[in-house]
């Protein structure tokens, strides 16, 4: 059974501060991992999907790396700002499920 | 396309009631999911559905839950009598199931079961 653990379970930092958000996964065989971000009463916003034959994939400030064999994945944001306080997630395409980790509450205080 | 559309965004009703979400997934995907998130779980996988048919419901917590995809672009989760441990942010998502698969959530339904 595919299980998905993220640390930090929280976060709160200055501005400015670049960011390393963890994600681990306990069965390998893969067919994606997707990035989300959840604002506080919204939904989900996917951030980055990163297939199983790349390592990484970057989309302005973020960058996300995935190292299938070794079952992890993190998420870098570059100089972060208070409008990226929200809570990530990150989730496995598993043959055909969705599995979630159990987020990083993040807070980039001015 | 206008996204997964989910509705009601926020549904309030007594113990015993029938409650019944609806989601329209993005046209084109073939697969869609329905998630549970509460503070104490965070997001659980409750059912998903492979063109039209259920393929894994090992997550519906009791039989009070049960879903349906009657066509590509609509499916309902109902939850009959509702409990107010029932209560919880229920999203539907989709996707098109393959290599570049992508998810694509819905806003939520927010349900309160007093």
């Amino acid at each position: 059974k595919q299980e998905v653990t993220q640390i930090p379970a929280a976060l709160s930092v200055p501005e400015g501060e670049n960011l390393v958000l963890n994600c681990s996964f306990t069965d390998s065989a893969i067919y994606n991992l997707q990035w989300f971000r959840q604002d506080p009463g919204k939904g989900l916003t996917s951030l980055l999907l990163i297939q199983s034959s790349q390592r990484e994939q970057t989309s302005g400030r973020l960058n996300a790396s995935l190292d299938k064999s070794s079952g992890r994945s993190t998420l870098y944001i570059a100089a972060s700002q208070p409008g990226d306080s929200a809570t990530y997630l990150c989730a496995v395409h598993n043959t055909d499920k969705l599995i979630f980790g159990t987020g990083t509450r993040l807070q980039v205080f001015p | 396309d206008a996204g997964v559309i989910q509705s009601p965004r926020h549904e309030v009703t007594e113990m015993g009631q029938e409650v019944t979400l609806r989601c329209k997934p993005i046209s084109g995907h073939n697969s869609l999911f329905w998630y549970r998130q509460t503070m104490m779980r965070g997001l659980e996988l409750l059912i998903y559905f492979n063109n039209n048919v259920p393929i894994d419901d090992s997550g519906m917590p009791e039989d009070r839950f049960s879903a349906k995809m009657p066509n590509a672009s609509f499916s309902t989760l109902k939850i009959q009598p509702s409990e107010p441990r029932d209560s919880a942010v229920y999203f539907c998502a989709s996707s098109f199931v393959g290599a570049n698969t992508e998810a694509f959530f819905g806003q939520g339904t927010r349900l309160t079961v007093v």
